[in-house]
């Protein structure tokens, strides 16, 4: 993807915590989505950052650092449901609402 | 629930055909999107659109056209569909504001022979 910047692939266990990194180019930046894509399906919204700090939602978590141009997303106790591709998305600030995708993490989750 | 749908899972065409992929959205959404996701490139954004019969050149629009004479519908065209468009096609839409978040359609697999 334009600038963003995540590892291609990531390798788990079932109930371990997986930290999914992107780094984006902080010009123009106006907030940061994750979104979880299964196999052959559409990406779902999994959460937005714009401001410094930890979102959490369940089991899953996002963290923003807008002055290092850094985010996170945390999964804890995992399933084998999680293995799925991960992707980072940015928000720019261009006066039109579209987004800058990463080419994504596929994370994959083992018994 | 919001919900985009799009004409196809699955479409097989010829080089050469003129190819319609169409796409709906029911929560009057300003903005709409179409991608190409293919492995190792990610969602790549062909064309978008924030308004009637309006539209915008993303990243990759060689090769593509698009339509929006409704609100709820954007169209994508491949006036002469060649083996490298061979993709998976996604349509999105969003309402303006920058913590608004993009629905997806499921996607069409286009192939192309």
């Amino acid at each position: 993807g334009q600038n963003i910047d995540q590892p291609t692939e990531m390798t788990a266990t079932e109930g371990a915590i997986v930290q999914i990194n992107c780094t984006y180019q902080t010009s123009g930046f106006n907030g940061l989505f994750w979104y979880q894509q299964h196999a052959g399906e559409a990406p779902t919204f999994l959460s937005y950052n714009v401001l410094d700090v930890l979102e959490e939602k369940g089991r899953f978590s996002s963290f923003l650092s807008r002055s290092k141009g850094y985010s996170y997303l945390l999964l804890k106790e995992l399933q084998m449901k999680d293995s799925a591709s991960y992707l980072c998305a940015t928000n720019m600030n261009t006066g039109f609402q579209k987004l800058v995708f990463g080419t994504g993490t596929r994370l994959l989750v083992s018994p | 629930d919001v919900k985009v749908t799009q004409s196809s899972r699955y479409l097989v065409k010829r080089t050469g055909e003129k190819v319609f992929l169409e796409c709906v959205q029911d929560m009057d959404h300003e903005n709409m999107f179409w991608y190409r996701q293919d492995p190792g490139l990610g969602l790549r954004l062909i064309y978008f659109s924030y308004d009637v019969k309006m539209k915008e050149k993303g990243d990759i629009p060689e090769g593509y056209s698009v339509s929006r004479e409704k609100k709820e519908r954007f169209s994508l065209i491949l006036e002469s569909a060649s083996t490298n468009q061979t993709s998976m096609y996604l349509c999105a839409s969003r309402s303006q504001g920058a913590s608004h978040e993009q629905y997806f359609g499921p996607g069409t697999r286009l192939t192309v022979t």
